[in-house]
């Protein structure tokens, strides 16, 4: 079953605006993470932010702000002051499970949103 | 301090044919992990590490071995290569489960199985 939904394949965005990626999730833990990341054309993942399913406030990392609802369970990632260089693939991803070597751990990222900042 | 680094970038496969990649990482990081990316569906785990000596399946481990004799490395073989296989490779390791830092990733192995 898909875990991590991102429903927007492409978006658009204008230089020095801010835009939202969605990302919603589903997990029957109580303990859970989500993490953004970007590719950029050069094949590489960065990971860009992380939110802890405990964590009450959001999270923040410079330009990048994840904007956790723990009901409707969505973390959507907000990026202020768009600039050129962050046109890429921006996945979302989930952790849930434990790390052992039982097998029960999963870490799963969703389809991606493509973003392409106009100058 | 290179990160994480793959080996080879890219590699061309006949079917049937074996083959293993190569992940290192000069971190110290004690987890690593295995995922292929195919067009539309994302980054799925194949299999995982949580440390020297161990490794455990991951969503889609099948097709696929793996092995961590050193702390630094994480190899993935594929002993009888299918199309189905044909993927971009990612390694990633990782300080410690569930860290705020996320994981880091390698630069990807691109695979082509004919």
């Amino acid at each position: 079953a898909q875990k991590i939904t991102q429903t927007q394949p492409g978006m658009f965005v204008q230089e020095k605006e801010a835009v939202t990626l969605d990302c919603t999730y589903d997990t029957s833990d109580q303990s859970y993470g989500l993490f953004w990341y970007k590719q950029p054309s050069s094949g590489e993942m960065i990971f860009l932010i992380y939110q802890g399913s405990y964590d009450e406030q959001n999270a923040t990392e410079g330009r990048y702000s994840l904007n956790f609802q723990k009901a409707r369970k969505s973390a959507n990632l907000v990026i202020s002051a768009s600039q050129l260089g962050d046109s890429a693939m921006y996945f979302c991803a989930m952790r849930e499970g434990v790390l052992t070597t039982s097998g029960t751990y999963k870490y799963i990222f969703g389809t991606g949103t493509r973003l392409k900042v106009l100058a | 301090n290179a990160g994480v680094t793959q080996t080879p970038k890219f590699r061309v496969l006949k079917t049937g044919q074996s083959m293993t990649l190569l992940c290192a990482q000069d971190m110290n990081h004690e987890y690593m992990y295995w995922y292929r990316q195919d067009p539309g569906m994302g980054l799925r785990l194949i299999h995982y590490s949580v440390g020297e000596g161990t490794t455990a399946k991951g969503e889609v481990p099948d097709g696929y071995n793996v092995s961590r004799l050193k702390k630094q490395n994480f190899l993935l073989g594929l002993e009888s290569a299918a199309p189905s296989q044909t993927s971009v490779y990612f390694c990633a390791s990782s300080y410690s489960f569930g860290t705020a830092r996320g994981q880091y990733f390698g630069p990807g192995t691109r695979l082509t199985v004919l």
